[in-house]
């Protein structure tokens, strides 16, 4: 069973700390995304990574950064959490080869900056 | 700028019916369209592509129709069922191994027995 999972379900964080969030998908993909999901916005793209060392921005990457040392792990970084950022995470992947193209999602991490 | 419209923010159905959820698109030629479904607390999970030289898909219940000079895509849900309650997510995904995946903000769709 295919899988993408990420590292907390439920995170709270005080306003300037860093925070990690921890992305691994087993299934061999190249490509791997994060995603923060508000009510009326939708999934809005952060950063998203094609191959391991390279990285992209998304629609909003500001306040954000992105680490891919290694093919099955996509990490997060919020340098100085703001009360902003408070939102559901996503991460998902997806192999650019294939018929389908579908992207696999993990369970979603919902951070609240207090 | 590219940009994905989904507009109905939410469809309350009766049971039986068929729930039609519309998408549509500006400044962009995708590749592919994907609808996802989201239940609440969780990721989104894929439910069908189509691609841009394809007018329709099915899938058991699922109907997904793709017209690229409207460019808008209608998601079908025949003989509906209180379970198919969700949200319901459409995504353009481009040509590239790189290209940026574009989703809508999804459509609350509740089906009343």
């Amino acid at each position: 069973d295919v899988k993408v999972t990420q590292s907390s379900r439920y995170l709270v964080k005080r306003t300037g700390e860093k925070v990690f969030l921890e992305c691994v998908q087993d299934m061999d993909h190249e490509n791997m995304f994060w995603y923060r999901q508000d009510p009326g916005l939708g999934l809005r793209l952060i950063y998203f990574s094609y191959d391991v060392k390279m990285k992209e921005k998304g629609d909003i990457p500001e306040g954000y950064s992105v680490s891919r040392e290694k093919k099955e792990r996509f990490s997060l970084i919020l340098e100085s959490a703001s009360t902003n950022q408070t939102s559901m995470y996503l991460c998902a992947s997806k192999s650019p080869r294939g018929p389908r193209q579908e992207q696999f999602f993990g369970p979603g991490t919902r951070l609240t900056v207090l | 700028s590219q940009k994905i419209e989904q507009n109905s923010e939410a469809l309350n159905i009766q049971e039986g019916k068929t729930a039609t959820l519309t998408c549509n698109y500006t400044n962009y030629s995708p590749a592919y369209l994907q609808w996802y479904r989201q239940d609440p607390g969780r990721g989104p999970v894929f439910l069908l592509l189509i691609r841009e030289n394809e007018k329709e898909k099915r899938k058991e219940r699922l109907k997904v129709t793709f017209d690229t000079t409207l460019k808008q895509s209608l998601f079908h849900i025949t003989a509906s069922q209180p379970a198919d309650s969700a949200t319901y997510l459409c995504a353009l995904d481009g040509y590239s191994s790189a290209s940026k995946i574009i989703f809508g903000s999804g459509t609350r769709l509740s089906i009343r027995p």
